[in-house]
């Protein structure tokens, strides 16, 4: 079975600090797909990053960075320098054989910048 | 671009009527996924349809159901409604059957008394 775990309910930070959020996925899929989404409080998913399996090269896109791992079966997403506007719930996604093209979603960090 | 539109974005429906729910997709985007999303199971994979197909479905009972029309806009029904149902319906459109990124809409919010 496919399974994605955020064990992190809830973050809370102070502006300009650093946070990293994690997440652990399960899958006997070979070929699969992770994903990050953002759900800020006006409800729509926001489409952050989609990685392959194959692909383990670190990601960087200006304050957010994401580092996959497939020995620990992790892809755990950083927001360097949080502002404000980076509070939302936080989701990783998994897209496997065995699913088809359907995401299996973890439960989400909320994450809370505070000024 | 215009990004995924659903409609309504709220509904309040009594236990037992049906609804129906609506999904335009992106411009050249051949599938749509449907998802639940509740504070309990969290997000939820529904359906997802491509070039009118059912491609996959998720395990939710027979009381869902949906279709997708030749524009790729897409359909999705709740029949006797429980308030177990009360929910944000998502949709999201992808460029094909491969696991593309799926881009959602604002979702609709069901709320049922």
């Amino acid at each position: 079975a496919q399974k994605v775990t955020q064990a992190q309910t809830e973050i809370s930070v102070v502006e300009k600090e650093d946070v990293t959020l994690d997440c652990v996925y399960e899958t006997r899929d070979t070929t699969y797909y992770l994903f990050w989404y953002k759900q800020p409080p006006s409800g729509e998913l926001v489409f952050l990053i989609r990685r392959n399996s194959f692909d383990e090269q670190n990601e960087i896109s200006g304050r957010y960075s994401w580092n996959f791992q497939k020995s620990t079966s992790s892809f755990n997403f950083t927001i360097t320098a949080s502002q404000v506007v980076d509070s939302a719930v936080y989701f990783c996604a998994l897209s496997g054989n065995q699913a088809g093209t359907a995401l299996i979603f973890g439960k989400g960090t909320t994450l809370s910048v505070s000024s | 671009k215009a990004g995924v539109t659903q409609t309504p974005r709220y509904l309040i429906k009594t236990r037992g009527q049906q609804v129906t729910l609506s999904c335009s997709p992106i411009s050249g985007h051949r599938s749509v996924s449907w998802y639940q999303q509740t504070p309990g199971q969290g997000l939820q994979f529904l359906f997802e349809y491509f070039s009118e197909t059912q491609r996959n479905k998720g395990n939710f009972p027979g009381r869902f159901s949906g279709r997708q029309f030749s524009n790729s806009r897409s359909e999705m029904n709740v029949s006797t409604l429980e308030l177990g149902d009360s929910a944000l319906y998502l949709c999201a459109s992808s460029l094909g059957t491969e696991p593309y990124e799926q881009y959602f809409g604002p979702g609709t919010r069901l709320t049922v008394t």
